[in-house]
């Protein structure tokens, strides 16, 4: 049972245009949320997150947009760049786990990203 | 500078033949995890330490066993890998281990059984 979906593999943009990743999750205790970005060879790399008591969180070109009611995230780079060419993994966990929990983070299956020249 | 160091980087072994994947921090974290990431499939928690707490999530199969002799140091042991357990291994620590702390990833090591 897949908690975290991603269900797009794969996404192209020009560059300058915006790109928008979707992910959804299922289980309704989650509320804390993150995008982490992933290169080749190269282990995945935190981006942006959001905790369930916002909606909307930006960080220059990335904003995270979270709708708790349809268990929706999104995230847009506006404007793409050539460099934004990664696979983009959303993941979600518990913000005051501890005990077992950890910060254990559920990942979706990831977008791979290409933006064009 | 790297935070988070895996070695190998590239490991080939053959079925059945117990292997060790090695995973070091330099960031003084106290959460350190073990991630299994298949071809096209979303990374997936296998354990985690909390200093010396160890915790095994509840589908990690008994084959996978994991070792921290010191706070820098982690280890994977799979006792008799199989065809199925081919994948990226990917090491990642945290500060405290709440959900919102970052994890810091390694570059991951990439297993092949024969």
């Amino acid at each position: 049972d897949q908690q975290v979906k991603q269900n797009s593999p794969s996404l192209s943009v020009q560059e300058g245009r915006i790109s928008i990743l979707n992910c959804d999750y299922t289980n309704s205790m989650f509320d804390y949320f993150l995008w982490y970005k992933k290169y080749p060879a190269e282990g995945p790399t935190f981006l942006i997150s959001i905790s369930s008591i916002k909606d909307k969180n930006e960080d220059g070109r990335f904003t995270v947009f979270l709708n708790k009611s349809a268990k929706h995230l999104s995230l847009h780079i506006v404007p793409s760049q050539p460099g934004d060419s990664a696979v983009y993994f959303c993941a979600a966990t518990y913000s005051n786990a501890g005990g077992t929990s950890y910060g254990k983070l559920t990942f979706g299956q990831g977008t791979i990203l290409t933006v064009h020249p | 500078d790297a935070m988070v160091i895996q070695n190998p980087r590239y490991q080939v072994t053959q079925f059945g033949k117990p292997v060790t994947l090695s995973c070091s921090q330099t960031l003084n974290h106290n959460v350190m995890y073990w991630y299994q990431q298949k071809s096209s499939q979303a990374p997936k928690l296998l354990f985690h330490y909390y200093d010396k707490d160890f915790n095994n999530e509840a589908d990690t199969p008994d084959n996978f066993q994991s070792r921290r002799p010191n706070t820098s140091f982690c280890f994977l042991d799979i006792r008799s890998p199989g065809l199925g357990d081919a994948a990226m291994y990917l090491c990642a620590t945290s500060r405290h281990g709440q959900g919102a702390d970052t994890q810091y990833f390694g570059p991951g090591t990439r297993l092949t059984v024969l």
